[in-house]
């Protein structure tokens, strides 16, 4: 049965502080591995997709990378404005397109 | 561009009460679903559309039922309302092979 695990629940940081999410996964064959951010009220906004190990994608503060078992967003000198739920997701063949496995998310609070 | 609207924003519901949710894009995406959210738990996927006139059951589609009868469209039926039903439900919609845009959700109380 597919999984997906995200470490860990919740991560306190203060401004500046560097620091990595954990998401790690189990499944069949991989066909994407998606990261979203969501704010509180709202639906999940897409960061990255990463289709095989040794990839990596960046936007301003965040990185994020793919193992064969599991994928990590760094977060580099984060703001403020970094605060939210941080989801992962994966899409296993030979699911249809869109049938998305979710974790349950790691909550993201920087302090100024 | 409004993406995905997903009404209404907040409902409560009695036990064994019927509701629809809506959801609708403007993007022509041939893809949707609609998820819900519980605390510590992932978005559970219910029902999802590869295109209209076809529909399939996700990871928990008892008691909900979806059609899609044009592109735009695909409400979610609640037939008769169950207090394990409370929760944050999420519509979202795809081209194939790209990301899943979501609407901002809505959030059911059944009491």
């Amino acid at each position: 049965e597919d999984q997906v695990t995200q470490s860990p629940e919740a991560l306190r940081l203060q401004e500046g502080e560097s620091s990595s999410l954990n998401c790690s996964y189990t499944v069949s064959g991989l066909r994407g591995l998606f990261w979203y951010r969501q704010d509180p009220g709202k639906g999940p906004e897409f960061l990255f997709t990463l289709y095989s190990a040794g990839e990596e994608k960046e936007k301003e503060r965040l990185k994020a990378t793919l193992t064969k078992k599991e994928s990590f967003l760094h977060i580099t000198a984060p703001k403020p404005e970094d605060s939210a739920t941080y989801l992962c997701a994966v899409q296993a063949y030979p699911d249809s397109w869109g049938k998305l496995q979710f974790g349950a998310g790691t909550q993201v609070v920087v302090t100024p | 561009n409004a993406g995905v609207t997903q009404t209404p924003k907040f409902q409560v519901l009695k036990t064994g009460q019927s509701m629809t949710l809506q959801c609708a894009q403007d993007m022509n995406h041939e893809y949707m679903s609609w998820y819900r959210q519980d605390p510590g738990m992932g978005l559970r996927l219910i029902h999802y559309s590869v295109g209209a006139g076809i529909t399939d059951q996700g990871e928990v589609p008892n008691g909900y039922n979806v059609s899609r009868s044009t592109t735009e469209d695909f409400p979610l039926r609640l037939l008769s309302a169950a207090p394990s039903q409370t929760s944050v439900y999420f519509c979202a919609s795809s081209y194939p092979n790209s990301p899943l845009h979501f609407g901002n959700g809505t959030r059911l109380t059944v009491t």
